[in-house]
């Protein structure tokens, strides 16, 4: 079975600094990698996936992550951290099963930005 | 983009009564719609998949007598929360993917304590 780690359960970081927030997986083939933003009492919104081609992706808010196959990982990089940006990130791994994907999430890295 | 619309927000019941909550595709069909509770702290845990037209099906743990999921129409399914204990307070969040799209999308969340 697929499984998600993310190391970081809390994060500060300063308002204009760089982000890495990292994440591994565990899976016997390549899956379909995951990072989603969650604000405080909502749901998630997608920042970026990442299925197959070049490892590097962009998504949105200035975020991007690299695949890495041979560290199996999927870090989250902004250059830049904004205020907004202060949010539970989670990283989550899909795969084919029966007919649809599963999904499974690591269990959050939250961010906080200070002035 | 696709919306899934999650209902309601907030929801206080008493412990032994049952409560409903809505996730619906606003403008887009799912045949499959996604369950997920999130404890404080925690990451999200599939709960159980939702098919339009059969029976869902549950994760391991998950008891199918006490959460009751219909999937009645491909834009509407419905999670109930039988004879609520304080122990199922928790974050509900369902999500549905569109056909031709290669994420989820998540519904805003449920709120649910019981009192």
């Amino acid at each position: 079975a697929q499984s998600v780690t993310q190391p970081d359960i809390h994060i500060t970081v300063s308002e204009g600094a760089s982000l890495e927030l990292r994440c591994n997986y565990s899976y016997g083939a390549t899956p379909y990698l995951f990072w989603y933003v969650q604000s405080p009492g909502q749901g998630l919104q997608l920042l970026l996936k990442y299925f197959s081609g070049d490892t590097l992706v962009q998504g949105i808010k200035g975020f991007e992550a690299e695949f890495k196959r041979s560290q199996s990982s999927f870090n989250l990089r902004k250059p830049s951290v904004h205020w907004s940006d202060a949010a539970e990130y989670f990283c989550a791994v899909g795969v084919n099963s029966g007919g649809y994907q599963k999904v499974t999430f690591g269990i959050g890295t939250k961010l906080q930005v200070i002035p | 983009g696709a919306v899934v619309s999650q209902h309601p927000s907030w929801v206080i019941c008493k412990s032994g009564t049952s409560v409903k909550i809505e996730c619906r595709s606003l403008d887009f069909q799912a045949t499959t719609m996604f369950w997920y509770r999130q404890f404080p702290k925690q990451s999200l845990m599939l709960m159980a998949t939702s098919n339009e037209g059969s029976k869902a099906t549950y994760e391991q743990g998950v008891e199918k007598d006490k959460f009751l999921i219909n999937h009645a129409s491909l834009t509407l399914s419905t999670l109930t929360v039988t004879s609520a204990h304080p122990e199922d307070s928790s974050f509900y969040i369902c999500s549905a993917r569109e056909f031709s799209a290669s994420g989820y999308t998540f519904g805003s969340g449920t709120r649910l304590t019981v009192v």
